[in-house]
């Protein structure tokens, strides 16, 4: 089976900052990747997918990039309504793994 | 609108099933896979598995083959998914979610429920 590995599994920024976020995927997988926000006792909410799509409605501020087995989520001026986990998923084949997650934090 | 509503909270003993509901509105129940992903309190998501309601086909993660049963009754648009010999590490969120096809995301879940496996 294929492994999603998130690094780092949490981390800390100021408002305004650049954050990125890494997943690694065991195999490579094109670009069948996507990036779930789960907010603290909320559903995960799609935010980008085909590794690097923005789901509708999702501000412009997140994006992704990858392809293969190395893939990252940028949000380009964290805002205090992004604290929350998030997670990446595989889903080239019926076998759906998600990563382990990363929490990020407000400092 | 699209929508997954799923069944309310259980408690259940050691040992016992559970089976949780997940009725779908607002798109055509036969045309999407049903997934289902569980969460610990405080853990990752862990996915657990795949229906077709339109075959019924269904697919397991190894962890949970031979413990775990999706169905589902096309007429009311609903699924299910019984998990059985239940444990304390069974405690968590189930979510239903549904997925076009291979090579889709998941793109909407259900509102989760919680299962609470205790003596």
């Amino acid at each position: 089976d294929i492994q999603m590995t998130q690094s780092p599994s949490s981390l800390s920024a100021s408002v305004g900052d650049r954050v990125t976020i890494t997943c690694r995927a065991s195999q490579g997988i094109s670009n069948y990747l996507a990036w779930y926000q789960q907010k603290p006792g909320k559903v995960p909410k799609l935010l980008i997918y085909a590794a690097s799509t923005l789901q509708s409605g999702v501000p412009s501020r997140f994006s992704g990039s990858g392809s293969g087995t190395d893939f990252t989520l940028t949000i380009s001026s964290l805002q205090p309504e992004d604290v929350a986990t998030y997670y990446c998923q595989k889903y080239n084949s019926a076998l759906i793994t998600f990563g382990q997650g990363t929490r990020l934090e407000i400092k | 609108q699209v929508q997954l509503v799923q069944s309310g909270a259980e408690v259940k003993k050691p040992g016992a099933s559970v089976k949780v509901s997940c009725k779908a509105s607002g798109y055509t129940f036969t045309s999407y896979d049903i997934n289902w992903v569980r969460q610990a309190t405080g853990q990752g998501l862990e996915w657990m598995g795949w229906m077709n309601p339109n075959s019924g086909n269904t697919g397991y993660a190894q962890k949970f083959q031979g413990r775990v049963t999706m169905t589902r009754n096309t007429s009311i648009s609903t699924a299910y998914m019984e998990l059985s010999s239940l444990r304390s590490e069974d405690t968590a969120v189930y979510y239903c979610a549904r997925r076009y096809s291979y090579g889709d995301p998941v793109d909407y879940w259900g509102q989760g429920t919680l299962v609470t496996v205790s003596s």
